[in-house]
């Protein structure tokens, strides 16, 4: 199993809500990702776990909040986000973070919209 | 300031013809080179990868690359393209460097193949 999941597909939130996007992998990687993507951009790293420790957050606003329950399952937990946190959330997954080749797999991403 | 490269943001082919996107990266040190490609509708997907060893690597479905350090790039090739190439290519890169971990994405080239 090479695939990594992310739910939901689409997320439409107002300002005031809290949500959680999730993402799953199966390939015993012990490093996940959360990217942000802006429409014709490249992703954007946000967070980085490996072996479940926050090891990199790229001084992302506290409004978005991750958690790693455990070595397959990542959330990216959202609260009073602003229209500008539009966007296509990507997860990923390697490997390793430091260790060996760091090529990464892709879920879908989760599109969201904040009205 | 540390950044990649993709100069071409669009490129359109006929069938048949070669292909070659251009990759360039500032970072220094050791680093790990990447190229994603995102078919229409599809989510980023590994292309090949350059960790060490011979500088001419070979990917999926035809594509290579040489990493050449002298002049910090990681050029992708394809001697002859296909309708089905039609994609969004980023180049990527990841570096660590002064103690920081760095997974940067180029801005993407849009390839369009001409049936």
């Amino acid at each position: 199993d090479t695939e990594v999941t992310q739910t939901p597909k689409h997320l439409v939130m107002g300002m005031t809500n809290k949500k959680s996007l999730k993402c799953e992998q199966h390939m015993g990687h012990r490093a996940m990702y959360w990217y942000k993507q802006k429409a014709k951009k490249p992703p954007e790293l946000m967070f980085v776990y490996s072996y479940e420790k926050l090891s990199i957050n790229e001084s992302v606003p506290s409004r978005f909040s991750p958690e790693c329950p455990n070595s397959s399952l990542l959330n990216l937990h959202l609260h009073a986000l602003q229209p500008e946190d539009s966007a296509l959330y990507l997860c990923a997954s390697s490997q390793d973070l430091l260790a060996g080749p760091r090529d990464q797999y892709f879920g879908p991403g989760t599109r969201l919209l904040v009205l | 300031a540390q950044s990649v490269s993709q100069h071409n943001h669009h490129v359109i082919l006929s069938e048949a013809a070669s292909l070659e996107l251009g990759c360039n990266y500032s970072y220094g040190g050791t680093v790990n080179l990447f190229w994603y490609v995102q078919y229409p509708g599809q989510h980023l997907q590994l292309l090949l990868k350059y960790f060490s060893g011979d500088p001419l690597v070979k990917g999926i479905k035809g594509f290579e690359a040489e990493f050449i350090k002298s002049k910090f790039s990681f050029n992708l090739r394809k001697p002859s393209v296909q309708w089905s190439d039609t994609a969004e290519y980023f180049c990527a890169v990841n570096a660590i460097t002064s103690g920081t971990y760095k997974y940067i994405f180029g801005t993407g080239t849009r390839l369009k193949v001409l049936a």
